[in-house]
C-alpha cells in the first residue's frame, strides 16, 4: 500500500523544538522528494520545504534559519525540525510526496497535531 | 511570493448542481497549477495538476481549466461525497502558495 506514516501528535513548550516524521511505503523511496506543507486550526495550507532523498532542500524563506529537514534512506522516512517554537506554530503538519520539487503533491501523509502551549 | 485568492470562500449548494469555483493569481503562472480537496480532519487529496489534467481516480465530473491568472474547478454534477474545502495550489515558483479555500456545504 503507497503511504506515508507520520508520527504522533506533541504537545510543546513556548521556544522548544519539535521533531516529525514522515514513514513512506509502497514506492521507492529514493525516486521523489517530500514536501512539508503546515495547516493551523481552521486556516489555509501553508508550504514550507522540500527536502530530495539525497537531502537537498528548498525551504520557505519564512522558515529559514528555524527548519531542518532531513531524510534517511535507509528507513524511508523524512524529517522535519523546527525549533524556537511559538503559539503561531500550532498546526497540523503534514508531508507530501512531491517529485523532484515539481510542486506537485500527489501522496500526503494523515497529518501531526503540534501544539504550542505553555 | 504569488497570491492565490479564491472565490467564493464558501457556498451553499445541493445535490446535481453544477458548481464553478475561481482561482486568480496574483502573476502569471503559465498553467502550474493544482487543486486539491479535503474533508475534516482529514489530508488533502490532489484531484487536478496543471490547470486541467485529472489526476487517476478522480471522478470524471471533476474538471478544470485556465491559464495565466485566471483559473476554474468545475464540479458538473455534485455527489454527497464533494462536500469538502477546494484549495488551488501554485507550483509555478517557490514559495509554493495555496489559496485560502473554497467550502461547499449541504444547501
Amino acid at each position: 500500500q503507497i503511504q506515508l506514516v507520520q508520527s504522533g501528535a506533541e504537545v510543546k513548550k513556548p521556544g522548544a523544538s519539535v521533531k516529525v516524521s514522515c514513514q513512506a511505503s509502497g514506492y521507492p523511496f529514493t525516486n521523489y522528494g517530500i514536501s512539508w506543507v503546515r495547516q493551523a486550526p481552521g486556516q489555509g495550507l501553508e508550504w514550507m520545504g522540500w527536502i530530495s532523498p539525497t537531502m537537498i532542500t528548498n525551504d520557505a524563506q519564512k522558515f529559514q534559519g528555524r527548519v531542518t529537514m532531513t531524510t534517511d534512506t535507509s528507513t524511508s522516512t523524512a524529517y522535519m525540525d523546527l525549533r524556537s517554537l511559538t503559539s503561531d506554530d500550532t498546526a497540523v503538519y503534514y508531508c507530501a510526496r512531491d517529485d523532484r520539487n515539481w510542486g506537485r503533491f500527489d501522496l500526503w501523509g494523515h497529518g501531526t497535531l503540534v501544539t504550542v502551549s505553555s | 511570493d504569488i497570491q492565490m485568492i479564491q472565490s467564493p470562500s464558501s457556498l451553499s449548494a445541493s445535490i446535481g448542481d453544477r458548481l464553478t469555483l475561481t482561482c486568480r493569481a496574483s502573476q502569471s503562472i503559465r498553467t502550474h497549477l493544482n487543486w486539491y480537496q479535503q474533508k475534516p480532519g482529514k489530508a488533502p487529496i490532489l484531484l487536478i495538476s496543471d490547470a486541467s489534467n485529472l489526476q487517476s481516480g478522480v471522478p470524471s465530473r471533476f474538471s478544470g481549466s485556465g491559464s495565466g491568472t485566471d483559473f476554474t474547478l468545475t464540479i458538473g454534477s455534485l455527489q454527497p461525497e464533494d462536500f469538502a474545502t477546494y484549495f488551488c495550489q501554485q507550483r509555478y515558483s517557490t514559495p509554493r502558495t495555496f489559496g485560502q479555500g473554497t467550502k461547499v456545504e449541504i444547501k
